[in-house]
């Protein structure tokens, strides 16, 4: 299974609701990611998870909250959202994140499409 | 400041020509630069890695070579084809710890 795997696809919100991006992989990857993506922009990362522990969090807002409860699962919780955050959600995993590792790919999920009203 | 580059926004080239693309950065020192592609609506997909000590690297059609020195990465894709249409990024990996920088892409029409 070479699958990075998202729901929902789609999620419409507004700026009071709570709710929460799953992310799911079974490679055996132990470096998992977020990312945001703005039309016709590249990528943005915000959060890195290394063996299930977060690494890097690229000073992303507090209403941004991700959780990973085990190595095959990645969620982003989400609240009070604004509707600037509205973009692409973008999982992705990797074999590790060591500097001198041969398994540094990224195998991204399709995404969620998130909407804040 | 930090800065990534892409030769251009869009680039149009004729089938079964050879398209090179541009990655230039300053101010970075990646372990790795990767390139992937991405089609419209989808997540990106993994192509060619390169590390800091490689020159070369090829796969198939592709071939991206890396330039510490002038901070370049030049991606080619010979005898292109109209399914090579989509747009590719150069990301920068500064490994563990660090931060993994995407470019702003180039947007590839193969034209017919």
């Amino acid at each position: 299974d070479t699958e990075v795997t998202q729901t929902p696809k789609h999620l419409v919100m507004g700026m009071t609701n709570k709710k929460s991006l799953k992310c799911e992989q079974h490679m055996g990857h132990r470096a998992m990611y977020w990312y945001k993506q703005k039309a016709k922009k590249p990528p943005e990362l915000m959060f890195v998870y290394s063996y299930e522990k977060l690494s890097i969090n690229e000073s992303v807002p507090s209403r941004f909250s991700p959780e990973c409860p085990n190595s095959s699962l990645l969620n982003l919780h989400l609240h009070a959202l604004q509707p600037e955050d509205s973009a692409l959600y973008l999982c992705a995993s990797s074999q590790t994140r060591l500097r001198d590792s041969l398994w540094n790919e990224q195998f991204f999920g399709p995404g969620t499409r998130l909407t804040v009203l | 400041s930090q800065k990534i580059e892409q030769n251009s926004e869009a680039l149009n080239i004729q089938e079964g020509k050879t398209a090179t693309l541009t990655c230039n950065y300053t101010n970075y020192s990646p372990a790795y630069l990767q390139w992937y592609r991405q089609d419209p609506g989808r997540g990106p997909v993994f192509l060619l890695l390169i590390r800091e000590n490689e020159k070369e690297k090829r796969k198939e059609r592709l071939k991206v070579t890396f330039d510490t020195t002038l901070k370049q990465s030049l991606f080619h894709i010979t005898a292109s084809q109209p399914a090579d249409s989509a747009t590719y990024l150069c990301a920068l990996d500064m490994g563990y710890g660090q931060n993994f920088v995407f470019g702003p892409g180039t947007r590839l029409s193969v034209l017919p």
